[in-house]
């Protein structure tokens, strides 16, 4: 079975605090991405990321960074959390292919920041 | 803003029951796709569709794109309690897909 492997389910951190986020793929994927959920508003992408040390901003990257170090693993992080980025957020990987390309989720982080 | 417009937001049904939710919007599409996401989980895609007019079927699931390639439906026929999720339509390119806000469902037994 595919899998899209993130760290952590649930967080809880204070303002102010550095947070990262960790996703692992098993399936060889050259794209992935971190996208933030929250009600009423969809899904919108924050990275992506289409091969090894390469990363492209989309909708909302403010507040965040990424890094991408080996092709399995894409990493999101907060430097400096504030209550806004309270937020599911889920990684996804899809193989090349812009246009019909299925994307695979891992089952999301919530993180709440007080 | 939001491309793709899903409606409706909320729908809560009686098992046995027939359903359509719609996703419109005023971009033309290359290809639409449909994902469902139950509590807990990531979204998991149901289909693909990329022809104009085109109508794929997945059991009890029909599925429609338009034939301007600017909107799709979902039918459900006979809903049953396991339909229940958020239902989430998604559009464009890989590296840049937009999705819509979903249509949370609940299929009561």
């Amino acid at each position: 079975d595919v899998k899209v492997t993130q760290s952590s389910r649930y967080l809880v951190k204070r303002t102010g605090e550095k947070v990262f986020l960790e996703c692992v793929q098993d399936m060889d994927h050259e794209n992935m991405f971190w996208y933030r959920q929250d009600p009423g508003l969809g899904l919108r992408l924050i990275y992506f990321s289409y091969d090894v040390k390469m990363k492209e901003k989309g909708d909302i990257p403010e507040g965040y960074s990424v890094s991408r170090e080996k092709k399995e693993r894409f990493s999101l992080i907060l430097e400096s959390a504030s209550t806004n980025q309270t937020s599911m957020y889920l990684c996804a990987s899809s193989s090349q292919g812009w246009y019909t390309g299925e994307l695979f989720f891992g089952e999301g982080s919530r993180l709440t920041v007080l | 803003t939001q491309l793709l417009e899903q409606s409706p937001q909320f729908l809560s049904i009686q098992e046995g029951e027939n359903l359509t939710v719609y996703c419109n919007s005023s971009s033309v599409f290359s290809s639409l796709q449909w994902y469902r996401q139950e509590p807990g989980e990531g979204p998991v895609l149901l289909v693909t569709v990329v022809t104009g007019g085109e109508v794929k079927k997945l059991k009890r699931l029909t599925f429609q794109f338009g034939d301007a390639r600017k909107d799709s439906s979902l039918h459900i026929t006979a809903a049953q309690p396991g339909d229940t999720g958020l239902y989430l339509c998604a559009g464009g390119p890989t590296h840049d897909m937009r999705f819509g806000a979903g249509t949370r469902l609940t299929v009561k037994p």
